[in-house]
């Protein structure tokens, strides 16, 4: 298995207070991603980064933030949670774009289950 | 934007059945297709990944074919076994990443 720790892995947190989920990889893999996944939409990115500093937004950035100071750490980041942002949010890693042809392939964290209320 | 629809959501086989899964997608401009399977509570494992340029990939008792002019993909697992049992996903790549809903697989002993 790929060496992705996610953390915490479980948390309940109160409308309106910031949370910080952390990916840790030892992979030395360039690409990171944090995906949110919920009952009937599936998984959909959130952000991703393509390098130390280098970030990008996803399909449903609104809301979320990220950091990436070293290679194998990717936080995100929920300013000011919601309960619309109850979810599991999983990281995955990946050592080459899938943007562009060639081979690469995505590998996942356990995921962290958020609860907010 | 691309859609990502698996059909059927659920499926339940009795233990040995050969089965096919469908993915289907809207845009045909992919770069890649990767299948995932999903334990209940636990994160994905990766099953195969297809490029574009490639029409199917082998691993064991699966084999992914992938059709992008028509916009489908097939995962085929034979022999199935209770082990079997989990969500299998599929995600294609695009200009982002796009995942379908899932199909629920159950193989009954």
């Amino acid at each position: 298995d790929a060496g992705i720790t996610q953390s915490p892995r479980h948390k309940v947190t109160e409308t309106g207070t910031p949370v910080t989920l952390r990916c840790h990889q030892t992979e030395n893999h360039r690409y990171m991603y944090w995906y949110r996944q919920d009952p009937g939409h599936g998984l959909r990115l959130i952000h991703y980064s393509y390098g130390v500093k280098d970030t990008d937004k996803g399909e449903v950035s609104d809301g979320y933030s990220v950091s990436r100071s070293k290679t194998e750490d990717f936080l995100l980041t929920l300013e000011s949670a919601t309960s619309s942002q109850t979810s599991v949010y999983f990281c995955a890693i990946s050592e080459s774009s899938g943007f562009s042809p060639g081979s690469y392939e995505q590998y996942f964290g356990p995921g962290t289950r958020l609860t907010v209320t | 934007k691309q859609e990502v629809t698996q059909i059927p959501a659920a499926l339940s086989v009795p233990e040995g059945e050969n089965l096919v899964l469908n993915c289907s997608f809207t845009d045909s401009a992919i770069y890649n297709l990767q299948w995932f399977r999903q334990d209940p509570g636990k994160g994905l494992t990766s099953l195969l990944l297809i490029q574009s340029s490639q029409r199917e990939q082998t691993s064991g008792r699966l084999n992914a074919s992938l059709d992008k002019s028509s916009g489908r993909s097939t995962l085929y697992i034979a022999a199935s076994q209770p082990g079997d049992s989990a969500t299998y996903l599929c995600a294609v790549t695009g200009n982002q990443f796009y995942f379908g809903t899932g199909t629920s697989l159950t193989v009954i002993p």
